[in-house]
């Protein structure tokens, strides 16, 4: 059964950039999409942006300018990277396994903004 | 662009069936997910291409479709179910991912 594990930095200032990985384990990178979603404090979950298996990837316009996702598969790594965040960025972030339905999840990480 | 709207808070008794919509216009074009989230934890996938369960998930849960509504429906609602549900969706003019506001589940 695949699982799938966040991690990076937790603690960031307004205007660094945030960068995590998303270790895949028990699963193949290349022959599925992927998916990076968060959630701040209390609030719904927000889509960030996908990648399907052909390296094709597709942002939310909200955030589009500012984000980057990608896939390493000779280390089975999602990385995601969110440039210029501001205190509105502070979420829990979570990578996925699929684009649309969303089949596992890891257990998400907190990332907080603050100066 | 699209949005989905979900009721924000949904009681039930235990024992009892619980209907949980979604609305939207892109639910016209594509069939919504639906994610239980319970407090502190990780989404889980239990409803996806409208209608279908993933492994391991109860047969209690069933999801339909109308128009520009999808449903989520818990027969024999268990304490275990009390909390967040999601819909998602892709807006159907963008292709971007959409996910409704959510609705917290209380089982009475």
């Amino acid at each position: 059964q695949v699982q799938l594990q966040e991690w990076g930095a937790g603690l960031l200032k307004p205007s660094e950039t945030l960068s995590l990985t998303c270790v895949v384990s028990g699963g193949s990178l290349s022959t599925h999409s992927w998916s990076w979603i968060r959630q701040p404090p209390g609030k719904g979950l927000e889509w960030i942006g996908e990648i399907n298996h052909t390296g094709n990837t597709n942002y939310n316009p909200s955030l589009k300018s500012r984000v980057t996702i990608s896939v390493d598969t000779s280390k089975n790594q999602v990385s995601l990277k969110l440039t210029s965040v501001t205190a509105a960025d502070t979420a829990v972030y979570y990578c996925a396994r699929g684009i649309g339905d969303l089949s596992s999840w890891g257990q998400g990480t907190l990332v907080t903004v603050s100066s | 662009s699209s949005e989905l709207t979900q009721d924000p808070a949904v009681s039930v008794a235990l024992g009892q069936t619980v209907r949980i919509t979604c609305q939207g216009d892109s639910l016209r074009s594509y069939y919504a997910g639906w994610y239980q989230q319970r407090p502190g934890q990780a989404p889980v996938l239990v409803i996806y291409g409208g209608n279908r369960r993933p492994s391991g998930i109860p047969d209690r849960f069933s999801g339909s479709n109308s128009r520009n509504t999808a449903s989520l429906t818990i027969t024999g609602t268990q304490a275990e179910d009390e909390a967040d549900y999601y819909c998602n969706s892709r807006d159907s003019s963008s292709n971007h991912v959409i996910f409704g506001g959510g609705t917290n589940l209380t089982v009475l």
